[in-house]
């Protein structure tokens, strides 16, 4: 069975662009949650979605979205792009979120200049 | 919100050694992982241990949730095993976002 797969691998963006980044989970899987690894602040949880609703957010602005689609692949989106943007965005998915392992795909390492 | 503390932050050890990792989080939780973070930034998962003990070749965790902490074990390391170990819990029903502590770095050296 496939891995999580995120793209693009590796993007880099000036202040004030907008980016997109695309997770598909393992198939089966319809929860998918994000997070942002920086070294300042560490894996910080941005959101989860379910069945295309998102189910929990996390304590970012709302620059910050995201969306789910009917076959469980989701995109975050992050708008008016600023330097403290500038981390490895992560994408996990598990059957049904909640409590059981979390697969994590390969990460977007986002530099923004 | 619940704090995850993670020590040591750095080890070193030589090949062959062994090694405790230690997880303290401040509250009760109903969803506890160990992740593996590789030179490249993946996250692997290593286990997904709540309660109780759990091994997986040369390594093993235990979680005393009544006592507020988790334990990864790393029995005759190799480089390989080189990289930072993440401890992440949960204590929401439901739908569970994950707070991770700041990991333990472990570099194994020939």
């Amino acid at each position: 069975k496939a891995g999580v797969t995120q793209t693009p691998r590796y993007l880099i963006k000036t202040r004030g662009q907008q980016v997109t980044l695309s997770c598909s989970p393992i198939s089966g899987h319809r929860s998918v949650s994000w997070y942002q690894q920086t070294p300042g602040q560490g894996l910080q949880f941005l959101f989860e979605y379910f069945s295309e609703t998102q189910r929990n957010k996390g304590n970012f602005p709302g620059r910050f979205s995201g969306r789910q689609f009917s076959n469980s692949r989701s995109e975050m989106n992050v708008s008016t792009l600023e330097l403290g943007d500038s981390a490895l965005y992560l994408c996990a998915s598990n059957r049904q979120g909640g409590m059981e392992t979390q697969y994590f795909g390969p990460g977007t390492r986002l530099l923004v200049l | 919100g619940i704090q995850v503390e993670q020590s040591p932050p750095d080890l070193i050890l030589q090949e062959g050694a062994n090694s405790t990792l230690r997880c303290n989080f401040s509250d009760s939780v109903n969803n506890l992982q160990w992740f593996h973070q590789n030179p490249w930034g993946q996250l692997i998962n290593l286990f997904y241990i709540p309660s109780g003990t759990k091994q997986n070749g040369r390594l093993s965790a235990t979680t005393v949730a009544t006592e507020r902490y988790s334990l990864l074990y790393i029995s005759s390391s190799q480089t390989t095993d080189s990289g930072v170990y993440f401890c992440a819990v949960g204590s929401g029903g439901g739908s569970e976002k994950l707070v991770f502590g700041k990991g333990t770095k472990l570099t194994v050296n020939p």
